[in-house]
């Protein structure tokens, strides 16, 4: 069966400091990769997609990237983190086009 | 511009009840639709999902009705349990590669018991 871990799943940075989470997906290959936000209290925003290796989509203009390194392993990055990247962050994989999303259990990321 | 949002953001039913969530959409191309739930602190769980083709699917205690004629989406959960307490989204999906969902603002449902 397919699994997809996130992690860390809390942490508290200083603003101006970097940001690494991590996805990983098990049990399926070429799945496609997403990076969601939801800031408190709030719908779910897309922030990167990634269909292969390499390719990163971005949807929001942001101080985050993302990488997709190797074919299940998913990246969020920041060189210095701003106060409103505080918030919920989801890791989320599907099988195909059409398919359903599904999602890790999420990274709560606080700037102070 | 184009999104999906949600009629009510907070739905109080009592326990047994019948529970209805509403959802808007604008997008007329969209041609696949899915209602997640999501607990608190949570990653949002799958509930079901429905094709533009159809009008009507049901699943263990949910039924998700689309109306592609005012372009409305509802989730019904028959026999509303506390366990069905949670934030519930409906997503469209406009990608045109890959899967790129597009969330609503979410409905909070209580369960009185």
């Amino acid at each position: 069966s397919q699994t997809i871990h996130q992690w860390p799943a809390t942490l508290v940075q200083p603003v101006g400091s970097p940001l690494s989470l991590e996805c990983t997906v098990e049990g399926t290959s070429n799945p496609n990769l997403y990076w969601y936000r939801q800031a408190a209290g709030r719908g779910l925003q897309l922030l990167f997609y990634s269909v292969g290796i390499g390719q990163i989509s971005s949807e929001v203009p942001q101080n985050l990237s993302a990488s997709r390194p190797q074919d299940r392993q998913f990246i969020l990055s920041s060189k210095k983190l701003l106060l409103s990247d505080s918030g919920f962050y989801l890791c989320a994989w599907s099988p195909n086009r059409d398919g359903e999303l599904f999602f890790g259990e999420g990274s709560r990321l606080t700037v102070l | 511009g184009e999104s999906v949002g949600l009629h009510l953001p907070t739905l109080s039913v009592q326990e047994g009840d019948n529970s209805i969530i509403n959802c808007a959409y604008s997008n007329s191309a969209s041609d696949y639709f899915i209602w997640y739930k999501q607990e608190s602190g949570k990653g949002p769980q799958f509930i079901i999902d429905i094709r533009s083709n159809m009008d009507k699917r049901q699943g263990q205690r949910v039924t998700v009705l689309l109306n592609k004629t005012v372009k409305h989406l509802s989730l019904q959960i028959a026999a509303t349990q506390p366990g069905d307490s949670a934030v519930y989204f409906c997503a469209e999906n406009k990608g045109a590669y890959g899967n790129k969902l597009v969330f609503g603002a979410g409905t909070i449902l209580r369960v009185k018991s």
